[in-house]
């Protein structure tokens, strides 16, 4: 069964703080995708990835294929990073699945 | 502003009616994806196409139907809506449908009564 995990489900924290969100899935993938809904319901896609890390300014992904693990990080928080952070995964039958989102509020 | 566009940005119906959804991809893009948010299901992948051609299939009902068309628009028939069919569609688009970044629409937020 194709199953994405994601934790946790709400995250507060405080301006500045290190923040690290984590995505499990249960069988093989052709590729990973991080995206941040934000309160307006818009959705952007922050990272693609097959295997390995990339990072974008304060943001940085990281996948482990044999453990199946991908974890999201953002580094000195800020309160615009306040969003929903949706992991999702693409397995290797072309189908797309999502988790249910990480809900984080950065406070000033 | 990602470049894809959605018409239109929001839909009022009555359960058992029927509803067409618009998706443009941004521009050069072949590949078009079609997502379901609702309160209770989140996210779900309906419906992929590539370059006209149907690319890959997710929880698509049978009353929904989708088509790319040669100018690579794509739009999303809902038929026999029900009040589940309320939740918010999502357009995304890519270069060429597989191992890169889609660029998500605006959504199209629908209402059935």
């Amino acid at each position: 069964k194709n199953e994405v995990e994601q934790s946790p489900q709400n995250l507060t924290a405080q301006e500045g703080e290190f923040i690290t969100i984590n995505c499990s899935y249960s069988v093989g993938i052709s590729a990973l995708h991080w995206l941040q809904q934000h309160p307006g319901g818009g959705i952007v896609s922050l990272f693609m990835l097959s295997s390995g890390k990339k990072k974008h300014g304060r943001l940085i992904a990281t996948i482990n294929i044999q453990e199946k693990h991908s974890s999201l990080h953002i580094t000195a928080s800020h309160p615009r990073d306040s969003a929903v952070y949706i992991c999702a995964v693409r397995f290797t039958g072309n189908q797309f699945y999502f988790g249910t989102g990480t809900s984080l509020t950065v406070i000033p | 502003d990602s470049g894809v566009t959605q018409t239109p940005k929001h839909l009022i119906t009555a359960t058992g009616q029927r509803v067409t959804l618009r998706c443009s991809p941004r521009s050069g893009d072949l590949s078009v994806y079609w997502y379901q948010q609702s309160l209770d299901q989140g996210l779900q992948f309906l419906i992929q196409y590539y370059n006209g051609e149907e690319r890959a299939k997710g929880n698509i009902l049978e009353r929904f139907s989708a088509q790319q068309f040669p100018d690579l628009h794509s739009e999303l028939n809902l038929s026999s809506l029900e009040l589940g069919d309320s939740a918010l569609y999502f357009c995304a688009s890519s270069v060429r449908g597989s191992l890169e970044t889609q660029y998500f629409g605006p959504g199209t937020r629908l209402l059935v009564l």
